[in-house]
């Protein structure tokens, strides 16, 4: 079964500093591979996506992403962080049903959830 | 702004209650997901329409049930309501409903079983 892991669930960067969010998915052939960030009291907004291609992603926020196969990790990253980024990253991935047909859940990891210091 | 719209924002019920949330999707868009996010459980798919019909399910409850009206909105009907169905649920929609389909998400119904 597909599945996505976030090893962190908490982190704290320094305003300016870089950031990376980590995010290991399990699925064998290429998943559909997604980036979204919720803040407080907030709905999901879609970061970034990947389906093929380039492997490096560009998002909105001036977030960028690389899927790695052999690593099975989607990791997130972004070189300044901003005050305004505080909130929880979740990494997702499209369910696809083995058996055929069509299915378009997704499948979401715990979160990680970013702390900014001024 | 996402264009997915849900109400009530709030809803405050007892054990044992029934209650209906509600979803209006994208325009344009024809399939509906509503997910449960809850502090144990993470963010976890219940189920998913497409035009009217359902596509996939989920970990959805017996006591949970949902549809899509002809004119695309959703509801999620809740019944017999313990304590650990307080959550926040999201709707969500995509266009044709398919795994690389960008799915837009509402704000949110949080439901508190007193």
């Amino acid at each position: 079964a597909q599945s996505v892991t976030q090893p962190d669930i908490h982190i704290t960067v320094s305003e300016g500093a870089s950031l990376e969010l980590r995010c290991n998915y399990s699925y064998g052939a290429t998943p559909y591979l997604f980036w979204y960030v919720q803040s407080p009291g907030q709905g999901l907004q879609l970061l970034l996506k990947y389906f093929s291609g380039d492997t490096l992603v560009q998002g909105i926020k001036g977030f960028e992403a690389e899927f790695k196969r052999s690593q099975s990790s989607f990791n997130l990253r972004k070189p300044s962080v901003h005050w305004s980024d505080a909130a929880e990253y979740f990494c997702a991935v499209g369910a696809v049903r083995y058996y055929g047909g069509s299915q378009g859940n997704l499948i979401f990891g715990k979160g990680t959830k970013l702390s900014v210091k001024p | 702004d996402s264009g997915v719209t849900q109400t009530p924002k709030h809803l405050i019920t007892a054990t044992g209650q029934r209650v209906t949330l509600r979803c209006s999707p994208r325009s344009g868009d024809l399939s509906v997901y509503w997910y449960q996010q809850s502090l144990d459980q993470g963010l976890q798919f219940l189920i998913q329409y497409y035009n009217g019909e359902e596509r996939a399910k989920g970990n959805i409850l017996e006591r949970f049930s949902a549809q899509q009206f002809p004119d695309l909105h959703s509801e999620l009907n809740l019944s017999s309501l313990e304590l650990g169905d307080s959550a926040l649920y999201f709707c969500a929609s995509s266009f044709m409903g398919l795994p690389y389909n960008e799915q837009f998400f509402g704000p949110g119904t949080r439901l508190t079983v007193l």
